[in-house]
């Protein structure tokens, strides 16, 4: 009830390319879903949220789309660039205010 | 400049030892959190904290504890360190009301 299942573990693209990252939740308390960006040596950093009473988001490159019916959101980028390589993870918070977050996916983006 | 530290950001000790782990923000935030996060991996909440004097434990089970004396200071205490606690501790905290969580940068602990 309380997991967030992320894929995939890793994501390989080339300079321009969208990389999609997904999410699934199962506990439908959770009304709060940010994304957050880790670069190495460094602590995580919120990237975009999203609340259920929306389907998508966008803030600059980064767009998240939300299926409250599946309990699924992703997270696409728009224009990679080599820059936006690191660790992106999900999370899933509710009012007790705890965030629940994914296993990870670690992005490259190849020049 | 309003924001979260954490000192050290690596340590390197011995079976035994006793650690603090500091955990310091400037942004009047009255919720606090510690999370363990080993290498690739998710981050798992440890222990939290509301307000002053108030600590509970998170979601892993740990065997640190925490005290929350001052509403900017959150340190996390190994009365006796061992090398399954071998780890990244990362320190969060978070605006009543607010949702976004702005962490540390971490400190990576190895027990030898």
């Amino acid at each position: 009830q309380q997991q967030v299942k992320q894929s995939p573990q890793s994501l390989i693209v080339q300079k321009g390319g969208i990389p999609i990252i997904n999410c699934a939740y199962e506990n439908t308390a959770f009304d709060y879903f940010p994304w957050y960006q880790q670069f190495p040596g460094k602590g995580p950093a919120l990237l975009i949220a999203i609340r259920p009473d929306v389907s998508e988001k966008k803030e600059g490159r980064f767009t998240i789309s939300f299926n409250k019916s599946a309990k699924q959101f992703s997270l696409h980028i728009m224009d990679s660039q080599p820059g936006d390589s690191a660790t992106y993870f999900c999370a899933a918070g509710s009012n007790t205010g705890k965030l629940i977050f994914g296993q990870g996916t670690t992005l490259q983006v190849k020049p | 400049e309003a924001d979260i530290y954490q000192t050290p950001r690596y340590l390197v000790i011995g079976t035994g030892k006793k650690i603090t782990l500091e955990c310091s923000q400037t942004m009047g935030h009255d919720k606090m959190y510690w999370y363990q996060q080993d290498p690739g991996m998710e981050l798992h909440l440890i222990h939290y904290s509301y307000g002053v004097n108030s600590t509970e434990k998170g979601d892993l089970s740990s065997e640190s504890t925490v005290s929350r004396i001052r509403t900017e200071h959150f340190p996390l205490t190994l009365e006796s360190a061992r090398p399954s606690h071998t780890s990244q501790y990362l320190c969060a905290s978070r605006l009543a009301g607010g949702n976004e969580q702005f962490f540390g940068p971490g400190t990576r602990l190895t027990v030898l």
